[in-house]
């Protein structure tokens, strides 16, 4: 079993829908990271959280440590949000990755 | 502006001829990785470096090697590729906090590797 599980690994949507991806996690953290990698490959940090709950534009994330997961929200989902979201765990001196979310949003 | 570089960003190759991936970053940050990402397996650490002339393995170390000279670069050495190193490579670097690897992390733009 892996340390860190996405779900779902596919996503599709319509323009507009609200969008939840979720990971879950066996093992101590000090913090958890949301990536983006676009169709291009590159790869962006979009939210590093320890607790609670951290909002940017359209994207929230919220983690719950007693539980050991986290979600990622979209709210008004848009083609350009299609991409790969990456959930990724912190110890102290390395991340472990999810596998990865593919999100499609269709106009 | 803030960034992670690798050079060069395609490359393929032969099994056997010795190449190496450069990295570098403008930031000054103290830690630097690499990883590799395959279908089906996500993202995994190769090597890290939390500072000059400190380095360790991470996950998947083996046919790889690495060096930190200089905070600012830190260059992946394939010595002997083989076909099972073709992936798609990424560097990226951090600050390193009292407590660790605290800050978010800056990602290179990749390198596709082939190996043949």
């Amino acid at each position: 079993k892996n340390e860190v599980e996405q779900s779902p690994q596919n996503l599709t949507a319509q323009e507009g829908e609200f969008i939840t991806i979720n990971c879950s996690y066996s093992v101590g953290i000090s913090a958890l990271h949301w990536l983006q990698q676009h169709p291009g490959g590159g790869i962006v940090s979009l939210f590093m959280l320890s607790s609670g709950k951290k909002k940017h534009g359209r994207l929230i994330a919220t983690i719950n440590i007693q539980e050991k997961h986290s979600s990622l929200h979209i709210t008004a989902s848009h083609p350009r949000d299609s991409a790969v979201y990456i959930c990724a765990v912190r110890g102290t001196d390395k991340l472990i990755f999810g596998t990865g979310t593919r999100l499609q949003v269709f106009p | 502006e803030a960034q992670v570089t690798q050079n060069p960003r395609y490359l393929i190759t032969v099994t056997g001829k010795k190449l190496t991936v450069t990295c570098s970053q403008n930031m000054n940050h103290e830690y630097m990785s690499w990883y590799r990402q395959d279908p089906g397996l996500g993202l995994r650490q190769i090597y890290y470096s939390m500072n000059v002339e400190v380095t360790d393995k991470g996950d998947v170390p083996e046919g790889y090697k690495v060096s930190r000279k200089e905070k600012r670069n830190f260059p992946l050495i394939l010595e002997s590729p083989s076909p099972n190193q073709t992936s798609l490579y990424f560097c990226a670097s951090s600050r390193m906090g009292i407590a660790g690897l605290s800050y978010e992390q800056y990602f290179g733009p990749g390198t596709r590797l082939t190996v043949t």
